[in-house]
């Protein structure tokens, strides 16, 4: 079964303070690929990340940091210092089973974050 | 540089009535697909498209009809709308490639009374 969880429904933190957004995925593909998208309170989404199955190495892009563990699976998101301006709902995808061919993404129900000045 | 342009952002309708969501991407993508976002639930595919000329159905294509004649276009119909179509209603389109992050349209917010 494709699935993706994110078991947090809403966090709140107060600015500065780091947080991490989980992210658990079910496929029964060996090849995959993990996604990251924002949703600002205005409501576009906003991609933040892709992630191949078959590069574990942790990424990091200014204040926000990625870790991919194949073992667990799961694709956590870190803000480091957060800020006002990271409120926002996040949404971990998961690309479609290859033998699919629809190339498209199954979503978790997504994180919404309030960061309190 | 538009990317993916929805028409129209906002939208009022009675039970019953029919309207068509318009989507335009100017990448010339491929793949084009419609999700609707309602609240707790994440997004969920309604239906998609491979390429001008086809059209699937995704996970919840019930009351909604599509159709692709342009490669740069993906229009989305509600024949008869109901309330449990109110929604949020966003398209994208991707590459040919897996890998490639879908891109996004600012949504259209669809209410029925």
């Amino acid at each position: 079964a494709q699935k993706v969880t994110q078991a947090q429904t809403e966090i709140s933190v107060v600015e500065k303070e780091d947080v991490t957004l989980d992210c658990v995925y079910e496929t029964r593909d060996t090849t995959y690929y993990l996604f990251w998208y924002k949703q600002p309170p205005s409501g576009e989404l906003v991609f933040l990340i892709r992630r191949n199955s078959f590069d574990e190495q942790n990424e990091i892009s200014g204040r926000y940091s990625w870790n991919f563990q194949k073992s667990t699976s799961s694709f956590n998101f870190t803000i480091t210092a957060s800020q006002v301006v990271d409120s926002a709902v996040y949404f971990c995808a998961l690309s479609d089973p290859m033998d699919t061919g629809r190339r498209a993404l199954t979503f978790g129900s997504g994180t919404r974050l309030q960061v309190q000045p | 540089n538009a990317g993916v342009t929805q028409t129209p952002k906002f939208r009022v309708l009675k039970t019953g009535q029919s309207m068509t969501l318009l989507c335009a991407q100017d990448m010339n993508h491929e793949y084009m697909y419609w999700y609707r976002q309602d609240p707790g639930m994440g997004l969920r595919l309604i239906h998609y498209s491979v390429g001008e000329g086809t059209t699937a159905k995704g996970e919840v294509p019930d009351g909604y009809n599509v159709s692709r004649l342009k490669k740069q276009n993906f229009l989305l119909g509600l024949e008869s709308a109901a309330p449990s179509q109110t929604s949020v209603y966003f398209c994208a389109s991707s590459q040919d490639s897996r890998n490639q992050p879908q891109h996004f349209g600012d949504g259209t917010r669809l209410s029925i009374l």
